[in-house]
């Protein structure tokens, strides 16, 4: 069965405005989760690193004012993608770390800024 | 973490076996071998991973060269469900945990 979920699966909203995608561990605790972002026939690419009770990190070219990450509990972290515009159209992804080695995948948020 | 090379596309006939190589040859000692794949429009799936043996689960088998330098993911029996972008990453299992994706190979089985 799954181990992630994503909510919602597609959003659609106006330029400007803020859009929030949760992602939920279904039955692990998870300390890390990751973010990820995939534009169309283009590979993924990470975003930041989401530590639970503690600041996100965020990857080089990545805004952290702009993409509100919160990680308030073992099993939820949430990204907020702030005065959204068109290219932020996308696919968010998150994943968690299961164990050392292992991480598993959400089914993806497609988000469309109009 | 150590780059990968793949190739771009490949195709593979249905029920047949679907070979996707992968070169890395900067790979160093403590680096895993990572395979995940991901089919239209979903998150990336776990497939299989691997240090140095051969190693086989219920969706593939990995084989590893001697050298570690390139590896190969088999999909013994390719079904229509197997289409997808297949990515082979190498990363130190025990530190830093980001995954970092490649291009991936975009496999099609044709039936």
């Amino acid at each position: 069965g799954a181990v992630v979920s994503q909510h919602p699966s597609r959003v659609i909203c106006k330029s400007g405005t803020s859009v929030k995608i949760e992602c939920r561990s279904l039955d692990f605790q998870a300390t890390t989760m990751f973010w990820y972002r995939q534009f169309p026939k283009k590979s993924l690419m990470l975003m930041a690193t989401s530590n639970e009770g503690s600041k996100a990190t965020y990857e080089q070219g990545v805004e952290k004012d702009k993409f509100l990450i919160n990680h308030a509990s073992l099993t939820l972290s949430t990204l907020t993608v702030t005065s959204a515009h068109p290219e932020d159209s996308s696919f968010y992804i998150c994943s968690l770390r299961v164990n050392q080695e292992t991480q598993y995948f959400g089914p993806g948020t497609r988000l469309l800024v109009l | 973490d150590a780059k990968t090379t793949q190739p771009p596309s490949m195709d593979c006939a249905e029920g047949r076996a679907a070979n996707l190589p992968c070169n890395h040859s900067t790979i160093s000692g403590n680096e895993y071998v990572y395979w995940y794949r991901q089919i239209h429009s979903q998150g990336p799936q776990y497939i299989i991973h691997g240090l140095k043996n051969n190693e086989t689960n219920e969706m593939a088998s990995l084989i590893i060269t001697e050298d570690r330098k390139s590896s190969t993911l088999i999909l013994p029996h390719a079904t229509l469900r197997d289409t997808a972008v297949y990515y082979c990453i190498v990363r130190v299992a025990w530190g830093a945990q980001k995954l970092v994706f490649g291009q991936g190979t975009r496999l099609t089985i044709n039936p």
